[in-house]
């Protein structure tokens, strides 16, 4: 069985600063694990994905993640928060091979205070 | 802008119409998906096609009735929803069926309010 664990329901940082959301994820086969951004009154949009090549992926607007298959976590950074990041952010994981099925983060909603 | 396509994006019907959902993509993409999305909650798999074929339903209420007409279309056809059923309905695509590694590119959605 497969589960993603968002280690916060709510990050607040100031403009300018570093961007930390946390996820861990239990898998019993090499997972693809991606990271979903959704901003109000929208759909996701897809930020990164690990799909067992580099360990650090690097993705859009400045994001990137690190799958420690050791600490089964892949979490998300960025060196300087912008308000536009404001949003809703999903941790999500699937099987490698025969996955049609996505399983979901609860979440984290990132605040950006000016 | 997104790549895959929903319309209409705003929904009102009464608990006995009948109305449509429609989603569309054209990136070649062989399987396509239907999820339903509450507030602050993560969305939730309904339906999923693979190659026009529908592959999984998650014990969807038969009220929820979909329908992929050729490789580019999605529809969810509604009729007699219930108020709990408002929400956000995403419609969203990936390359081949059962290929974990690529990622569900998402539409927008349909802000569905049923009165």
């Amino acid at each position: 069985a497969q589960s993603v664990t968002q280690l916060d329901s709510h990050v607040s940082v100031s403009e300018g600063t570093p961007v930390l959301l946390r996820c861990n994820y239990s898998s019993s086969y090499s997972p693809s694990l991606f990271w979903y951004v959704q901003h109000p009154n929208k759909g996701l949009q897809l930020l990164l994905k690990y799909t067992s090549a580099a360990t650090l992926v690097k993705g859009i607007n400045g994001f990137e993640a690190e799958f420690k298959k050791s600490e089964t976590s892949f979490h998300l950074t960025k060196p300087s928060a912008h308000m536009s990041d404001a949003a809703e952010y999903f941790c999500v994981v699937s099987h490698l091979q025969g996955a049609q099925k996505l399983v979901f983060g609860q979440g984290t909603r990132l605040t950006i205070n000016p | 802008d997104t790549e895959v396509t929903q319309t209409p994006k705003h929904l009102v019907m009464g608990m006995t119409n009948k109305k449509s959902l429609k989603c569309e993509q054209h990136m070649g993409h062989r399987a396509m998906y239907w999820y339903k999305q509450k507030a602050k909650k993560p969305p939730e798999l309904m339906f999923v096609y693979s190659y026009e074929k529908l592959s999984i339903n998650e014990s969807v209420p038969s009220r929820f009735s979909p329908e992929c007409p050729n490789s580019s279309l999605l529809n969810l056809h509604l009729h007699a929803l219930q108020p709990e059923d408002s929400a956000l309905y995403l419609c969203a695509s990936s390359l081949l069926p059962g290929q974990g590694r690529e990622p569900q590119h998402f539409g927008d959605g349909t802000r569905l309010s049923i009165l």
